[in-house]
């Protein structure tokens, strides 16, 4: 299994670009987690989703967008990138919601530069 | 602002010692306490899931313990390693379904 992926690793953006990140998971989890993670602050939640079709916002979620249109795939999407999203970005997923005592399992990452 | 609070943000232990550090949260709403190891280049990694006060996990050379009614957790690192460096995450979970991580503590362990 190769657990939680992303893709791409590394991206530059100019302002105004837009781009998309793809986060796959094939542990058949139905929770998928989109973060960002700055300098000095936790991990902050951007959007989420409870399954194949649905999406909610998270903590911070302006500028972005994302779609769960099939159930191991989680996409982010930024619009028009502004130079307050550069950040590295993390995808998680969990089989079911954390009430249970379920645990996220993160990719290896996005570093995202928006010049 | 951020209601989960690590603290130290750092800390440099040597190998063999012995190191603990604390993840302060609200005492209102609690329904678990996550902690996560995130190595260098790597993913956040789950170590423990805490829901009761008073609760202890272990596991090898890591324990953490949970105090719910004054809203803290203590790490513990026994006998410190070289690859026990990494930063150490916790995250509050409440009874909305929030999850908060707080900025995590860098523990370096020199040989």
């Amino acid at each position: 299994n190769a657990g939680v992926t992303q893709t791409p690793k590394f991206r530059v953006l100019k302002t105004g670009q837009s781009m998309t990140l793809l986060c796959a998971q094939d542990m058949n989890h139905e929770y998928m987690y989109w973060y960002r993670q700055d300098p000095g602050m936790g991990l902050r939640l951007i959007h989420y989703s409870v399954g194949e079709g649905t999406t909610a916002k998270g903590e911070v979620p302006d500028g972005y967008n994302v779609s769960r249109l099939k159930k191991q795939n989680f996409l982010l999407g930024l619009e028009s990138a502004a130079p307050s999203q550069t950040s590295v970005y993390f995808c998680a997923s969990s089989p079911e919601g954390l009430a249970g005592g379920n645990t996220q399992y993160f990719g290896p990452g996005t570093r995202l530069t928006v010049l | 602002i951020l209601n989960v609070e690590q603290s130290p943000q750092s800390l440099h232990v040597q190998e063999g010692d012995s190191t603990n550090f604390t993840c302060s949260f609200p005492s209102s709403n609690f329904y678990a306490l996550h902690w996560y190891r995130w190595e260098t280049a790597k993913s956040p990694e789950a170590l423990f899931v805490m829901t009761l006060n008073g609760d202890e996990k272990k596991k090898g050379r890591i324990s953490a313990t949970l105090n719910t009614k004054e809203g803290y957790s203590y790490l513990y690192i026994k006998g410190s390693q070289p690859e026990d460096s990494a930063t150490y995450l916790c995250a509050f979970y409440d009874s909305w379904g929030k999850l908060q991580f707080g900025a995590g503590t860098q523990v370096v362990v020199t040989p």
